[in-house]
C-alpha cells in the first residue's frame, strides 16, 4: 500500500451501536488526523495525535476516542453511534516538518 | 476565533476560461496550502507555499502567497472538465500541534 487507507469505505449503523474506523499509512508521518466532513461546515478536526503514545482534541471530539499504539495506525470509535454523527470522515497524516497534510479516501457512516 | 474564509463560494465557469479564488485570514500565517477535493474522494495537496510574495505553478495552476501574509491567491488556467470539485486553502491553526485551520472551500464546476 502507499499512503493512508481507511476502512470501511462507508457503512449504515444502527444508532447505539459501536463502531471503530479505520486508519492506516505508511508514510511513516508521526502525526495523524481525524476529520469530519458536513456539508456547508467543511472540515472539522475530531482529534488528532502528534506521535504513537499521545492524542488531543480537535474542534468536535464528543463522543468520538482515538487511540495511537504504534505509528501507522490511528482507529477512531463511535462508542455509541447518533444520527447526528452521519458524516463523511477522514483521517490524514504529516510529517512534522512541513506540516502538509496528507488525506485518506474517507469513510462514508450513515447512523441510523 | 481563527477563521479562514474563502470567496466565491461556487462558481460556473465554461470550459477554457481562468478561474481564480482567494482565501483571507483573521490571522498571519507563514504557511499557506491549496488542497482540491474531487467528488466522492478525498483531499489533494496541490500547492503550498513557505513564504510571503512567493508565486507557485503546478501544471495549469498558480498560487500566490500574499505580501500581508493574510491571503492567498489560486488561479486555474484554461479550466477543462476534470477541474470540477471543492477547492480548499488552509493554513496553520492558531492552537499549534501541527494542526490546519480549513476554508470551508470554493465549489468549481466547469460547463463544456
Amino acid at each position: 500500500i502507499a499512503g493512508i487507507t481507511q476502512a470501511p469505505t462507508s457503512q449504515i449503523l444502527a444508532a447505539g451501536r459501536r463502531m471503530t474506523l479505520r486508519c492506516t499509512q505508511d508514510m511513516r508521518h508521526n502525526a495523524m488526523y481525524w476529520y469530519r466532513q458536513d456539508l456547508g461546515l467543511g472540515l472539522r478536526l475530531i482529534h488528532y495525535s502528534n506521535t504513537a503514545g499521545t492524542t488531543g482534541k480537535g474542534e468536535v471530539p464528543d463522543g468520538y476516542s482515538v487511540s495511537r499504539a504504534n505509528t501507522d495506525d490511528f482507529p477512531l470509535t463511535l462508542a455509541s453511534a447518533v444520527p447526528s454523527q452521519t458524516s463523511v470522515y477522514f483521517c490524514a497524516s504529516s510529517d512534522q516538518g512541513t506540516g502538509e497534510q496528507f488525506f485518506g479516501p474517507g469513510t462514508r457512516l450513515t447512523v441510523l | 476565533g481563527q477563521q479562514l474564509n474563502q470567496s466565491p463560494q461556487s462558481m460556473f465557469i465554461q470550459e477554457g476560461e481562468d478561474v481564480s479564488m482567494n482565501c483571507t485570514s483573521s490571522s498571519i500565517f507563514n504557511t499557506w496550502l491549496w488542497y482540491k477535493q474531487d467528488p466522492g474522494e478525498g483531499p489533494v495537496l496541490l500547492i503550498a507555499l513557505y513564504k510571503a510574495g512567493e508565486l507557485t505553478s503546478n501544471g495549469r495552476l498558480t498560487a500566490q502567497f500574499g505580501i500581508t501574509r493574510k491571503d492567498s491567491f489560486l488561479n486555474i488556467s484554461a479550466s477543462i472538465p476534470s477541474d470540477v470539485g471543492i477547492y480548499f486553502c488552509a493554513g496553520p491553526s492558531l492552537g499549534g500541534n501541527n494542526r490546519l485551520a480549513f476554508g470551508k472551500g470554493n465549489q468549481v464546476v466547469v460547463i463544456p
